[in-house]
């Protein structure tokens, strides 16, 4: 059984640059929550999708965007970035809406 | 606001005696409450859940205890061994407009448990 990946693992950008980040969700699971941890604070729901729809949204502009592809893979994109969206972004999957919730390694986004 | 609270930052324990780690939270409707696990450069692992109906689960070496009026609840590990030795984050879950479900993680609280 393949567990969650993320890719990149580290990626460095400057302000108002775009970003994409990818998740590829564990075998056999159909939704994938994305999490902002910032430095010294627990992680922060951003949104999730399930069935390739977003169903769930934290409070994040809507700068940040994403997309879950038929496989149940799934992106996530910060647009015009700025200082404070350096952070760790976690991808979870789960069977379903209240799944538990299996989390990556996470991508070490660093703006500057 | 901070719905769910770890109030200390940092514990530290001998190996083989008790680790008592904290949380507290203030949203009455969250449904279940969670506890995970990280290892610096890995990503959050599961640990034990419990519901918001039940006060204690075990499993093995970790139970939790939730006090609903106190909205509190409490990871004990007995014994403690270095392997323990991790960031714990206290979480709850509760529902979206949108349905899903979100979890509302504390600020951690790193245990280090001396040999």
């Amino acid at each position: 059984e393949t567990g969650v990946t993320q890719s990149p693992t580290h990626l460095i950008k400057t302000r108002g640059q775009q970003v994409t980040l990818r998740c590829s969700s564990q075998s056999g699971h159909n939704t994938v929550s994305w999490y902002q941890q910032a430095l010294g604070q627990g992680p922060q729901f951003i949104f999730q999708y399930y069935r390739e729809e977003e169903n769930g949204r934290g409070n994040f502009p809507p700068r940040f965007s994403g997309l879950q592809f038929p496989n149940y893979s799934s992106e996530l994109n910060v647009n015009a970035l700025e200082l404070d969206d350096s952070a760790l972004y976690l991808c979870a999957s789960s069977l379903g809406w209240g799944g538990e919730q299996y989390f990556g390694p996470g991508t070490r986004l660093t703006v500057t | 606001d901070q719905q769910v609270k770890q109030n200390s930052p940092s514990l530290s324990v001998q190996e083989g005696r008790i680790s008592i780690l904290n949380c507290d939270y203030t949203n009455s409707m969250f449904d279940y409450f969670l506890w995970y696990k990280k290892y610096p450069a890995e990503g959050p692992t599961f640990l034990i859940s419990i519901s918001s109906i039940k006060d204690k689960n075990e499993d093995g070496r970790f139970t939790v205890f939730l006090n609903k009026s106190a909205k509190h609840l409490s990871l004990h590990i007995v014994p403690s061994q270095p392997g323990d030795s991790a960031v714990y984050f206290c979480a709850a879950s509760t529902r979206t407009q949108g349905g899903s479900e979100k979890l509302v993680f504390g600020k951690g609280t790193k245990l280090t448990v001396n040999p």
